[in-house]
């Protein structure tokens, strides 16, 4: 299996902050015959389901601002939110599809600092 | 507007059997794969099943491997999910999600429905 590991667990942020988070999979998500990376990253909001915001490493969905990047290849990766808003709050997942079984890291939760 | 509504939870003793459905709208249902993935109390998340759009094809997590069935039916816009031989370990909020194709991220995810196992 894809072991995921995101760092840090939690991080204590204020408002206006540019924020990183790392994720890193056990083996490349760089399929060579398309060139693409096959990561997804979703935030998940207290008492909410998680909302997809970037896949293919890089690539925001549709309503997702600006301030969040994704970014990286092979087996490092990172989401960056360039300027934090208190709606950010939450805790940010990535996930591999690579290959089944699809794994999750455990997560990065932005806490108020 | 795109919209799944899992139901069927609740409290269930070990060993006994579960079945989870999910109610799709708001897109042609028939067109996407479909997915279980569930998240444990105060823990992340883990990916359970994945059925392809014609039911093709079926992936299952090692650890429900042989007591959970995932199916489908096109005609109702549903996608279920039978449990058996539940274990306490299998405590969790169960999310229906829908997965693009290409690729295995999950774009749409219902709110959840809780499953406890307990005696």
């Amino acid at each position: 299996d894809i072991v995921m590991t995101q760092t840090p667990s939690s991080q204590a942020v204020s408002a206006g902050e540019k924020v990183t988070m790392s994720c890193k999979s056990s083996q490349s998500l760089l399929y060579s015959e398309n060139k693409k990376n096959y990561l997804a990253w979703y935030q998940q909001k207290p008492g909410q389901s998680p909302k997809l915001l970037i896949s293919w490493a890089s690539t925001r969905e549709s309503g997702v601002p600006d301030r969040f990047i994704g970014s990286g290849s092979g087996t490092d990766f990172t989401l960056t939110i360039s300027s934090v808003q208190a709606e950010d709050l939450a805790v940010y997942y990535c996930e591999q599809y690579y290959d089944t079984p699809y794994t999750f890291g455990a997560g990065t939760k932005l806490e108020l600092k | 507007e795109v919209q799944l509504v899992e139901s069927g939870g609740g409290l269930v003793q070990p060993g006994r059997s579960l079945k989870l459905s999910c109610l799709a709208s708001g897109f042609t249902f028939s067109n996407y794969g479909m997915n279980w993935i569930r998240q444990a109390p105060g823990k992340g998340l883990e990916w359970v099943a994945s059925i392809s759009s014609s039911s093709s094809y079926i992936y299952y997590a090692d650890t429900v491997k042989g007591r959970f069935t995932i199916s489908r039916d096109n005609a109702k816009n549903t996608l279920y999910l039978q449990m058996t031989s539940l274990r306490s370990e299998d405590t969790a909020l169960y999310y229906c999600a829908r997965h693009q194709i290409p690729g295995f991220y999950f774009d749409y995810w219902g709110q959840g429905v809780m499953v406890t196992v307990s005696s």
